[in-house]
């Protein structure tokens, strides 16, 4: 089955540093990926859909300078999170739906984010 | 906020019982899809039923579609202690593009 990897698992910055995640479709094509923040024992917040070829599109309330999303290819997209912070310190996970439009999606297996 | 509201926020049973799970979305809808997630996981898609569609069955899943409530209900049957886990649905958007929006969620603990 379709399978999506997110990378890295976890990771320990310092406050100010920036870090990129990347989320990569292994077996499909994704022009369309979706970045979802997750707090403890809450649901996904979706951030933003990252388009292949154009400019993300991001929800109210995230800050497109902070999280900059690049999906430079139809296999990859990026997540960085620049001057990063304690109140960063998250569960980021990727998506994309594998044959596009509304169909189901696929997970990468998220990145633990933890600012010090 | 479109985000949903699932019921309950957490439920234990024992194994072998049913468990059910109930999700309530705002505004109208193309699909909606139940994910389950491990601890610290990502989320894998157990079952999308259409806004056409009333029930859906999978396996030991069992999906209810009202879209005049703007409800749908999850049933596990025959519930293992494997079957632990946080379920969501999610509800997909035609926004321009799609979007999915997942609601509360409902943490499952099973005991053996």
């Amino acid at each position: 089955g379709a399978v999506v990897s997110q990378h890295p698992s976890w990771v320990i910055c310092k406050s100010g540093t920036s870090v990129k995640i990347e989320c990569r479709s292994l077996d499909f094509q994704a022009t369309t990926m979706f970045w979802y923040r997750q707090f403890p024992k809450q649901s996904l917040m979706l951030m933003a859909t990252s388009n292949e070829g154009s400019k993300a599109t991001y929800e109210q309330g995230v800050e497109k300078d902070k999280f900059l999303i690049n999906h430079a290819s139809l296999t990859l997209s990026t997540l960085t999170v620049t001057s990063a912070h304690p109140e960063d310190s998250s569960f980021y996970i990727c998506s994309a739906p594998r044959t596009g439009g509304n169909s189901p999606l696929h997970f990468g297996n998220g990145t633990r984010l933890t600012v010090t | 906020s479109q985000q949903g509201e699932e019921d309950p926020q957490a439920l234990s049973i024992q194994e072998g019982e049913n468990a059910t799970m109930n999700c309530s979305y705002k505004t109208s809808i193309n699909n909606l899809q139940w994910y389950r997630q491990n601890s610290g996981r990502g989320l894998v898609h157990l079952i999308l039923i259409r806004s056409n569609e009333r029930e859906k069955h999978s396996g030991r899943l069992r999906v209810t579609l009202d879209t005049s409530k703007k409800s749908s209900s999850l049933l596990i049957t025959a519930s293992r202690a494997a079957d632990t886990a946080s379920y969501f649905c999610a509800t997909a958007h035609l926004s321009g593009t799609y979007k999915y929006i997942f609601g509360t969620g409902t943490r499952l603990k099973v005991l053996a």
